[in-house]
């Protein structure tokens, strides 16, 4: 998974709870996305970051925060957590190139 | 409005034979377009990707097409194997959007012994 690495692997939360998922990399890459993945969809973007200190929306941002203190780390929060937000999020790098690089996952279940 | 449409939600090829996988686009803003591998409970995985000025890539066994008249690309695997069972992604990315990957919904490969 190209150095990216996800914090936790499965989460389950009741509604109105809230978390923070973290994605890390261990190399010095500038562009950092997070995503979600729903059944029968493709991978929407959440929001992305282009190096430390900077956040943008992407297509579905309501109800998360993010944020890129440091650059090997970017931080997805679930403020008060709603059941249409269970998913499957993963975090991803760009490395240079056109492609970007995924972590395993994080399943969360929010009942 | 989905820019990425693949329109196969699954599909079942022999051992050996050749899969074809395709995806078709709206937005001819579109610089680069990337097939994406995945198998459950596991992220996505980089496969092959095209520029919006060729018409052909090739990496061992995958090989992607690019109609740009048509607004479609294809990928071919040749050939297939078991290992080949996955979902395979399609998804776009515009230069002036920040590199943002545009994703279809993704095809279910079967490849059958």
């Amino acid at each position: 998974n190209a150095g990216v690495t996800q914090t936790p692997k499965f989460r389950v939360l009741k509604t109105g709870q809230s978390m923070t998922l973290l994605c890390a990399q261990d190399m010095n890459h500038e562009y950092m996305y997070w995503y979600r993945q729903d059944p029968g969809m493709g991978l929407r973007l959440i929001h992305y970051s282009v190096g430390e200190g900077t956040t943008a929306k992407g297509e579905v941002p309501d109800g998360y925060n993010v944020s890129r203190l440091k650059k090997q780390n970017f931080l997805l929060g679930l403020e008060s957590a709603a059941p249409s937000q269970t998913s499957v999020y993963f975090c991803a790098i760009r490395t240079g190139t056109d492609a970007q690089y995924f972590g395993p996952g994080t399943r969360l279940t929010v009942l | 409005d989905q820019q990425v449409k693949q329109n196969s939600p699954s599909l079942s090829v022999q051992e050996g034979r050749i899969s074809i996988l395709n995806c078709d686009y709206t937005n001819s803003m579109f610089d680069y377009f990337l097939w994406y591998k995945k198998y459950p409970a596991e992220g996505p995985t980089f496969l092959i990707s095209i520029s919006s000025i060729k018409d052909k890539n090739e990496d061992g066994r995958f090989t992607v097409f690019l109609n740009k008249s048509a607004k479609h690309l294809s990928l071919h695997i040749v050939p297939s194997q078991p290992g080949d069972s996955a979902v395979y992604f399609c998804a776009a990315i515009s230069m002036d959007s920040n590199y943002q990957l545009i994703w279809g919904a993704g095809t279910k490969l079967i490849i059958k012994p």
